[in-house]
């Protein structure tokens, strides 16, 4: 699975977008882009995933950039209890569902 | 619903002492997983498991057992507690098609002393 890139943390200010970044410039063309938060050492909970085109749910966008080396994981009204520790993992499809994470981002969303 | 559930929450045990974690999961989910995660650190893949009576080393497998015996069930035995297996330990689950992401507990908290 390809490695990924996070800075180790990032603040945002209550109400205004986060827009986190992952940069994974040795992706596979069969890799997906997967994100993950924990909040204060529970388990992790999944947010969103990607292949190529950008996703949107009830929770986050994701955009991938055109040659899939990078993408942002968008919350678009940060509130407190978005302040977590955010993961990006690539992974293929078809190896388990197995999930490698790294160090991820602390997102500290300030009043 | 409860989706996946980890036994205990928190347990101190002395060197040399074995135990054994309890992962249950209600979603009938094909695969399961065990990992660990040490202080500011990411998670850690310790075993794997793809199906009722098969498991897989992961990342961390050393110093570690598991056993998969129902579907529903999945057991990480520690023989030998070491401090070094001082961590916190997530269990989850996932689907082998369909929804591939894995749904993890809510931990166990394990000191080693």
């Amino acid at each position: 699975d390809a490695k990924t890139t996070q800075p180790p943390s990032m603040d945002c200010a209550e109400g205004r977008a986060a827009n986190l970044p992952c940069n994974h410039s040795t992706i596979s063309g069969n890799e997906y882009v997967y994100w993950y938060r924990q909040i204060h050492s529970q388990g992790p909970q999944y947010i969103i995933h990607g292949l190529k085109n950008n996703e949107t749910n009830e929770m986050a966008s994701l955009i991938i950039t055109e040659d899939r080396k990078s993408s942002t994981l968008i919350l678009p009204h940060a509130t407190l209890r978005d302040t977590a520790v955010y993961y990006c993992i690539v992974r293929v499809l078809d190896n388990f569902n197995k999930f490698y994470f790294g160090s991820g981002t602390k997102l500290n969303v300030k009043p | 619903n409860a989706g996946v559930t980890q036994t205990p929450k928190f347990r101190v045990l002395k060197t040399g002492q074995s135990m054994t974690l309890l992962c249950a999961q209600d979603m009938n989910h094909e695969y399961m997983y065990w990992y660990r995660q040490d202080p500011g650190m990411g998670l850690r893949l310790i075993h794997y498991s793809v199906g009722e009576g098969t498991t897989a080393k992961g990342e961390v497998p050393d110093g570690y057992n598991v056993s998969r015996l129902k579907k529903q069930n999945f057991l990480l035995g520690l023989e030998s507690a070491a401090p070094s297996q001082t961590s916190v330990y997530f269990c989850a689950s996932s689907y082998r098609t369909g929804r591939t992401e894995a749904f993890f507990g809510q931990g166990t908290r394990l000191t080693v002393v």
